[in-house]
Formats: structure tokens, sequence, C-alpha cells
């Protein structure tokens, strides 16, 4: 299986701060990368895919980059709705996530 | 828009099984995969399998194999997760959610159903 690491676990930052969660894979995956939020009791929601598409209806504070092993999702201006915690997924094969990114306020 | 409808909470003893629904709308059932992930408590996310209602075989994950069964009734736009021997490390919440790719558990998931919290307790 492939595994993902993500970093840092835990964010604590302000409104209006830039935010940026870092993924990496043990092994290449081109650009077969999305990502997820997901607040408590609730099911994760779509954010990006293909590391760097923009899910429909997403606002675009969010953007994703990267390829091959690692890839950022970065929050340009965080907004009171983006404390939540973070996933990233590799599709290369079957799917694995990495261990989330709870942003938390400071 | 499609949209995923599970089914209520379950509360299973050890060693029984534990059958999850998952009802679609909007879309064209059948055409589109349907994937399982699990949530155990403040854990992550876990993919089980899925499928491709109108092709059939179901997929899964090598760690679910020979407990998991993944099915899917067009007639009623409803896929289904049956997990059997349960045991206590299987209490988490259950997912389903569409694969947007062409193939099973290959693919970025979106929309996702309301999850089902299943918790097995003697």
């Amino acid at each position: 299986d492939i595994q993902m690491t993500q970093s840092p676990s835990t964010l604590s930052a302000s409104v209006g701060d830039r935010v940026t969660i870092t993924c990496r894979a043990s092994q290449s995956i081109s650009s077969w990368l999305a990502w997820y939020q997901q607040k408590p009791g609730k099911a994760p929601k779509l954010l990006i895919y293909k590391a760097s598409s923009l899910e429909s209806g997403v606002p675009s504070r969010f953007s994703g980059s990267g390829s091959g092993t690692e890839f950022t999702l970065t929050i340009s201006s965080l907004q009171p709705d983006d404390f939540a915690t973070y996933y990233c997924q590799q599709y290369n094969g079957y799917s694995t996530f990495g261990g989330g990114t709870k942003v938390e306020i400071k | 828009q499609v949209q995923l409808v599970q089914s209520g909470a379950e509360v299973k003893k050890p060693g029984s099984s534990v059958k999850v629904s998952c009802k679609a709308s909007g879309g064209t059932f059948g055409s589109y995969a349907i994937s399982w992930v699990r949530q155990a408590p403040g854990q992550g996310l876990e993919w089980m399998g899925g499928i491709i209602p109108i092709f059939g075989p179901s997929t899964y994950a090598q760690k679910f194999q020979g407990r998991v069964t993944i099915t899917a009734d067009e007639s009623t736009s409803t896929a289904y997760m049956e997990l059997s021997s349960l045991r206590s490390e299987d209490t988490a919440v259950y997912y389903c959610a569409r694969d947007r790719g062409a193939a099973v558990g290959i693919s970025w998931f979106g929309p996702w159903g309301q999850g089902t919290l299943v918790t097995v307790s003697s």
C-alpha cells in the first residue's frame, strides 16, 4: 500500500492567516491526489482533486499543488468556516489517506 | 446532483454481522462506482471497497477480503455494505461515497453519505 504522511498533525492559526498543509507519499503518485475537509460529526467534503483542480463550489482561497511525492494544500486567507480537519488521499492505486491535519484557532 | 443517504446507527455484538445501506438519488445509479470508507473514533479514513452496479463484481481492500460484502440493487438505487465477524475494533462511522473516476477505489470521492455509526459491544 502507498503510505501518506501529513504534516503538521495540528496547526494553530488566526483568521486571515495563510495556511499550508503538506502531504507526502511513500512512492510517486504523479498527480493522483485529493484533499478533503472534515468538520466534527460530518462527512468529508471534497476540496481538490488531481492535486490542483478545485471542486465546483469550493472557495478559491483553497489551492493545491505538487506532483510525485510531495503535495501542499494552501488556504490563502483563513476564514472562520475553515477550522476543521484536512485529509489528503492518493488514488494512484487503491485509495489510502493521510492521518489528517487539524486546523485550530490560535 | 447525486445525493447519498445512509441507514441509521447500529449496535452489534462481537461475532455478528452488520449491513449498512446507501440510497442514491440524482444521476444515473449503476453507471458510477460507490465506495465504502470507514473512520474509527478519533482516527483517519480507511477505504474498504466498492462496486460499479452495472458491472456487478465488487472490489475489496485486502484488509477486509473475506469479511466484507458490497452489493447494489439497481431497482432501488441502493448500495449495501455487509461486514461480518464483527469485533470491537470495527466500531466506526461507515461512509459511502461516489467514486468520481472510472475504477473502483482508484478515484477521488464525492459526494459522501452522512455516515452510519456502527458500535460493536458485548
